[in-house]
């Protein structure tokens, strides 16, 4: 079945660094992905949606400049949290797009910010 | 705006039980309806799929009913297990006045099963 890797699954960092998280699909191709995040207890929202080749379209009040969103080929995309401040501490979930009704998930990161 | 509302928040049942878990939108204009099962620190597991043309799927013991009108869907869960003990989410797909899809993402069930 269709497999999609994130990666870190948890991460701890500094205030003021710049954390990477990998999201692969990895036996298919994707065209888009999107990313959530998750704070405890709320529901999961949607960050932005990668399409490959193109920019990434954010939902409103996510920071287009704080969270980097790459989807450099149809297999790989990757969010940068820039810059992280401890409100950024959030599970992140990516999925990848099968066709029209198909969505797979990744497992999650976990970023703690302190 | 497309809101999800999940209730109750949590439930605590007997090994056995059979139970059911509520859901609603309060904007019909679907293209379906999804309900996934969340373990902790976990990702998503996608469980059932319902188009916004159904009205109901099965799948082992989980059965999902999808009544678009009245922006309600239920996910029932027969002879529950300690394993079915998880966060249980109900999500919509839309589309955004822009034009772009969007999934769109209730709080969530904690189910606990106790043996």
């Amino acid at each position: 079945g269709a497999v999609v890797s994130q990666h870190p699954s948890r991460v701890i960092c500094k205030s003021g660094t710049s954390v990477k998280i990998e999201c692969r699909s990895l036996d298919f191709q994707a065209t888009t992905m999107f990313w959530y995040r998750q704070f405890p207890k709320q529901s999961l929202m949607l960050m932005a949606t990668s399409n490959e080749g193109s920019k990434a379209t954010y939902e409103q009040g996510v920071e287009k400049d704080k969270f980097l969103i790459n989807h450099a080929s149809l297999t790989l995309s990757t969010l940068t949290v820039t810059s992280a401040h401890p409100e950024d501490s959030s599970f992140y979930i990516c999925s990848a797009a099968r066709g029209a009704n198909v969505l797979t998930f990744g497992a999650g990161s976990r970023l703690t910010v302190l | 705006k497309q809101e999800v509302t999940q209730i109750p928040a949590a439930l605590s049942v007997p090994e056995g039980e059979n139970l059911v878990l509520n859901c609603s939108f309060t904007d019909s204009a679907i293209y379906n309806l999804q309900w996934f099962r969340q373990d902790p620190g976990k990702g998503l597991t996608s469980l059932l799929l319902i188009q916004s043309s159904q009205r109901e799927q099965t799948s082992g013991r989980l059965n999902a009913s999808l009544d678009k009108s009245s922006g309600r869907s239920t996910l029932y869960i027969a002879a529950s297990q300690p394993g079915d003990s998880a966060t249980y989410l109900c999500a919509v797909r839309t589309i955004t006045q822009g034009g772009s899809e969007k999934l769109v993402f209730g709080k969530g069930t904690k189910l606990t099963v106790n043996p």
